[in-house]
């Protein structure tokens, strides 16, 4: 069965990284995008973009651009999102989340999210 | 970017009664492109519909969803002690844009 599994709970600094991963297992990797969402305490869903995980091509959102990183290792089916400089507002749960289309073809949704890592960010 | 603009934020309603979720969005959106979550407290969204009214493997016949162009529609029919929720649309049409959510909560 499809699964992703996160990396755990990190407790940052202002200033610093974080590098989330998530463990596809269950279908074959670099069939499908996999695109990365948060959600501050309290609030809704925000998505931050995509990795392609057969050519490593990225997209991230206007909002995150200079700032996150995703990259891929397909050896061990695992993508990683990078966010640099922190803030306090970025305290959140980051989820990756499998993208579904019909061989490039729409429908397009998300069918598979792995649990969630809470990335806090506090001085 | 499209602005999908969920109403009302929060539904207060019985087991049992019909729950009308609202999702406008700012320009035209593709239904193909269309699709609604539901979020319990400490888990991850779990698709509902997609292409804005099939339903997802193993969700229960009583969601469905309608609408096209800028303004659809999640419908429970009867709702069930499990689906109060947060649930929220989504579209990806140039860029991938949320609702903001609609909290289903019991009455």
């Amino acid at each position: 069965q499809v699964q992703l599994v996160q990396s755990g709970a990190e407790v940052k600094k202002p200033g610093a990284s974080v590098k989330v991963s998530c463990k596809a297992s269950g279908y074959t990797f670099t069939g499908y995008y996999m695109h990365w969402v948060r959600q501050a305490p309290g609030q809704g869903l925000e998505w931050m973009g995509w990795i392609n995980p057969n050519s490593g091509g990225t997209n991230y959102a206007q909002k995150f651009q200079g700032r996150v990183t995703m990259t891929r290792d397909t050896s061990i089916s695992t993508a990683y999102m990078e966010l640099s400089r922190l803030r306090s507002d970025d305290t959140a749960v980051y989820y990756c989340a499998r993208f579904y289309d019909s061989s490039g073809y729409p429908p397009y949704y998300f069918d598979y999210w792995g649990q969630g890592t809470l990335v806090t960010v506090s001085s | 970017e499209i602005v999908l603009t969920q109403s009302p934020g929060t539904l207060s309603l019985s087991p049992g009664e019909r729950a009308t979720l609202s999702c406008r969005a700012s320009q035209s959106v593709s239904s193909s492109y269309l699709a609604w979550y539901q979020q319990k407290p400490g888990q991850a969204p779990r698709l509902l519909i997609y292409g804005a009214s099939s339903r997802a493997t193993g969700i229960p016949d009583r969601f469905s969803g309608s609408g096209s162009g800028t303004d659809f529609t999640l419908t429970i029919s009867r709702l069930e002690p499990e689906d109060f929720a947060v649930y929220y649309c989504q579209q990806y049409g140039s860029s991938l844009t949320f609702g903001q959510g609609t909290k289903v909560e019991i009455k």
